[in-house]
């Protein structure tokens, strides 16, 4: 497809189960980013990829969030041992050039009973 | 760090009102200045963009200009429609890297901007 596409855009998982949300962003962009967009809240940086290596790991709210890309191209954001707090939009963008435009997909809903 | 800090909303307007949504940065470096705007049900998509000091970005009728004197920029648009209604995120990318810098785009909160008829 054209634009950046992400997987699932709706995720309803059970407290402490782990949950994969994939993103596939556009060929040919080196640049990758999750956010996540909570209720009444911003973007909230997680990580961010240039190429397949991860050089800013620091918004990641703890360790059982973590992320990998593969060949440049599909990135998937692991959570695990979800809690209720983790509920959010989770957003993937991808870029040409890293100072540059984002290009975001429409998200992943992930709502944790 | 960067930052960025954009006006609490909602902001309620009639249709045919004159819009401004303040955004005012803090980065270390030289950024490159956007607007999204985030449609219902949508995802965010770049509204227009500034790259220097005192360019002028623009796009469906809004603008904002690039103001380093007062690390600002607002967006304005002289004829708001209901179809406008959304909401607007500032941002910010860092061009240099450096002490402090990086290219983690930085966004504001976000203003939601009701239009009604």
């Amino acid at each position: 497809g054209a634009g950046v596409s992400q997987s699932p855009s709706n995720k309803v998982t059970e407290k402490g189960k782990d949950v994969e949300l994939r993103c596939d962003p556009i060929s040919g962009h080196t640049a990758l980013y999750w956010y996540r967009q909570s209720l009444g809240q911003g973007l909230e940086f997680l990580i961010y990829f240039q190429g397949n290596s991860a050089p800013d790991k620091s918004g990641l709210p703890s360790d059982r969030f973590s992320a990998e890309r593969t060949g440049g191209s599909v990135s998937t954001l692991t959570i695990q041992r979800t809690q209720q707090e983790d509920s959010a939009v989770y957003l993937c963008a991808s870029s040409l050039d890293p100072s540059g435009e984002l290009f975001f997909g429409e998200g992943s809903r992930l709502t944790v009973l | 760090g960067n930052s960025v800090t954009q006006m609490e909303g909602p902001v309620t307007l009639s249709e045919e009102a004159f819009l401004t949504i303040n955004c005012t940065y803090t980065a270390t470096g030289y950024p490159s200045l956007f607007w999204y705007v985030q449609y219902p049900g949508e995802g965010l998509q770049l509204l227009l963009k500034a790259t220097k000091a005192d360019d002028k970005g623009s796009n469906k009728g809004f603008e904002a200009t690039y103001r380093k004197e007062t690390t600002s920029f607002h967006l304005e648009k002289g004829s708001v429609q209901v179809s406008d209604s959304a909401v607007y995120f500032c941002a910010l990318s860092d061009t240099t890297v450096g002490t402090g810098g990086s290219y983690i785009p930085t966004f504001g909160r976000g203003t939601s901007l009701i239009v009604h008829p």
